[in-house]
């Protein structure tokens, strides 16, 4: 049972332009919500992370929107760069759990 | 430089042979864990451990095996078991309490 689900699988954006990848969990006991960022050859990185008692982070260009009802979160990266060409994951887990569970990733391309 | 470090960066093995991959922390972090990556299958958890002489399987542990003899270090053993050992292998570590999880670089092992 997959208790994160991500989309889109991969995306191509214009250099410019908004990148918006979607996640959707099960658990309700989930109470962090980070997003990790990996380059090819890499290990993952932690970009920005959440919590269910606010409905919106930023952190310079990126973004999370957190939707506590509908249990989704969501990465906008604005004005996309060449440089953020990466796979993004979406993660979540509980505050008493050590282990975070991933989604199965989005490979973002951002054509110059 | 405090970090995470797994070795060596690639792994060849033949099929039937046992082998084990390394990952040494530097951060004074209680918990570590092993995490698979396939793609298009995001990061898989094999094992975890929350302090020395004390690990729990993940979601995947049929066929690997782990050790936590020191706190620094937390060895992973892929053993002929494993049906389709050829993956990258990623390491993490988190402080007590804390939910953010750092990644080495990983381990790619090919199997032949």
């Amino acid at each position: 049972q997959q208790q994160v689900k991500q989309s889109p699988q991969s995306l191509i954006v214009q250099k410019g332009g908004i990148s918006i990848i979607n996640c959707a969990y099960e658990n309700t006991a989930f109470d962090y919500f980070p997003w990790y960022q990996q380059f090819p050859g890499k290990g993952p990185a932690l970009l920005i992370a959440i919590r269910p008692d606010v409905s919106e982070k930023k952190e310079g260009r990126f973004t999370i929107s957190f939707n506590k009802s509908a249990k989704q979160f969501s990465l906008h990266i604005m004005d996309s760069q060449p440089g953020d060409s990466a796979t993004y994951f979406c993660a979540a887990n509980t505050g008493s759990n050590y282990k975070l569970t991933f989604g199965k990733g989005t490979l973002l391309t951002v054509n110059p | 430089d405090g970090g995470i470090t797994q070795s060596p960066k690639y792994l060849f093995r033949k099929e039937g042979q046992n082998v084990t991959l390394s990952c040494e922390q530097n951060l004074n972090h209680d918990a570590m864990y092993w995490y698979r990556q396939d793609p298009g299958q995001g990061l898989r958890l094999i094992y975890y451990s929350q302090i020395v002489n004390d690990f729990q399987k993940g979601d995947i542990a049929e066929g690997y095996s782990v050790s936590r003899e020191k706190k620094e270090s937390f060895p992973l053993t892929v053993t002929s078991a494993q049906k389709n050992p050829t993956a990258f292998y990623l390491c993490a570590s988190s402080a007590s309490g804390a939910t953010e999880a750092f990644f080495g670089q990983g381990t790619r092992l090919t199997v032949v």
